[in-house]
């Protein structure tokens, strides 16, 4: 059971270079979100999914597209990066029943745009 | 919309020391959780905690949802207790979460 399981770990672009940053688990969640974290910030929520075919805006979606086609993966990609998406990517997966919310989240990925 | 706010943003304690942290939320939230992030980076969950009071070993963590606001206790504190403490607000049913900004905390042998 490897959780929640991102690459790359760390990534150069450089401005108006496109990528996707892959993401899977495999506990079989319904719901799968990207957040971003930047220095001295908490995290703030990019896009999420409820479900295989479903996705949604969070916070900060701009610049940013995602898709869900299997419940195990939710890749996101960088459409033309910008120096501004530099940050550390997060992808969560979260359980939640009654009395039990829970996310897991990955390693993260240290993206770096010059 | 949701805000959540944290103090202290940074707390440096002696190992053995007891240490509670605050977490402020707006009134729409009914989805409190708490985070610790690792100086490695890794994120933790530790709680579920939309009101009363749950523990787990030396962490424990009360929500008072009435006044809004949650508290997160650590006692008897280890080098390893530091990190980042994260407090998330959301609407139960919703799967968008918000995220103060953290306490730092730092523990000295």
């Amino acid at each position: 059971n490897a959780g929640v399981t991102q690459t790359p770990k760390f990534q150069v672009l450089k401005t108006g270079q496109s990528m996707t940053l892959q993401c899977a688990q495999d506990m079989n969640h319904e719901y799968m979100s990207w957040y971003r974290q930047d220095p001295g910030m908490g995290l703030r929520l990019i896009h999420y999914s409820v479900g295989a075919g479903i996705t949604d805006q969070g916070e900060v979606p701009n610049g940013y597209n995602v898709s869900r086609s299997t419940t195990e993966d939710f890749p996101l990609r960088l459409l033309s990066a910008a120096p501004s998406q530099t940050s550390v990517y997060f992808c969560a997966s979260r359980y939640t029943r009654e009395e039990i919310d829970t996310q897991y989240f990955g390693p993260g990925t240290r993206l770096t745009v010059l | 919309g949701i805000q959540v706010e944290q103090s202290p943003p940074d707390l440096i304690l002696q190992e053995g020391a007891n240490s509670t942290l605050r977490c402020n939320f707006s009134d729409s939230v009914n989805n409190l959780q708490w985070f610790h992030q690792n100086p490695w980076g890794q994120l933790i969950n530790l709680f579920y905690i939309p009101s009363g009071t749950k523990q787990n070993g030396r962490l424990s963590a009360t929500t008072v949802a009435t006044e809004r606001y949650s508290l997160l206790y650590i006692s008897s504190s280890q080098t390893t207790d530091s990190g980042v403490y994260f407090c998330a607000g959301g609407i139960q049913g919703a799967q968008k979460l918000v995220f103060g900004q953290g306490t730092r905390l730092t523990i000295n042998p």
